[in-house]
């Protein structure tokens, strides 16, 4: 069966830090992966999508990028961290084609 | 622009009622919606899914419906329990396999 692996769970980092948050997922293969963004009280917000190894496609521009080193690893980094980045990661995969949406357990980082 | 609404935001049902929650979506042009389920701090569980050509989808005591045609979309809980008690989304796939999100109605199931 499939699962997805995120971490780390939660993380607290000071402004102008760098951010290195990964997610793998494990028993498919060529997955279409994906990073959203869940502020408070809001809805969520896709920031990078990835159909296959190095190819990223940024949703909306920020202080965040993205990689996808390997098939099955999907990385979410920043070089200086700001105030508004402060949320709740989410990564998630699925089978390109119609299938559903698998997510990770997310991380919730705060920038102070 | 893909717009998905949620109506209501909250919902605080006794338990053993029947409720439906409700999804709207601006652009007909869709290959499916899916419902997902979200408990507080956790990602999202996917629930139900409906392909673009299916009216609704049955699991357990969930049903999904769907009308493309008037962007609309209801789940339907049927004798709720407290376990069911989280934020509800539904999202919409279009184009290059991207999801757009409603906000979510927050659901509590009162003994």
């Amino acid at each position: 069966s499939q699962t997805i692996h995120q971490w780390p769970a939660t993380l607290v980092q000071p402004v102008g830090s760098p951010l290195s948050l990964e997610c793998t997922v494990e028993g498919t293969s060529n997955p279409n992966l994906y990073w959203y963004r869940q502020a408070a009280g809001r809805g969520l917000q896709l920031l990078f999508y990835s159909v296959g190894i190095g190819q990223i496609s940024s949703e909306v521009p920020q202080n965040l990028s993205a990689s996808r080193p390997q098939d099955r690893q999907f990385i979410l980094s920043s070089k200086k961290l700001l105030l508004s980045d402060s949320g709740f990661y989410l990564c998630a995969w699925s089978i390109p084609g119609d299938s559903p949406l698998h997510f990770g357990n997310g991380t919730r980082l705060t920038v102070t | 622009k893909q717009e998905v609404t949620q109506i209501p935001a909250a919902l605080s049902v006794p338990e053993g009622e029947n409720l439906v929650l409700n999804c709207s979506f601006t652009d007909s042009a869709i290959y499916n919606l899916q419902w997902f389920r979200q408990d507080p701090g956790k990602g999202l569980t996917s629930l139900l899914l409906i392909q673009s050509s299916q009216r609704e989808q049955t699991s357990g005591r969930l049903n999904a419906s769907l009308d493309k045609s008037s962007g609309r979309s209801t789940l339907y809980i049927a004798a709720s329990q407290p376990g069911d008690s989280a934020t509800y989304l539904c999202a919409v796939t279009g184009t290059a396999s991207k999801l757009t999100f409603g906000t979510g109605t927050r659901l509590q199931v009162t003994l």
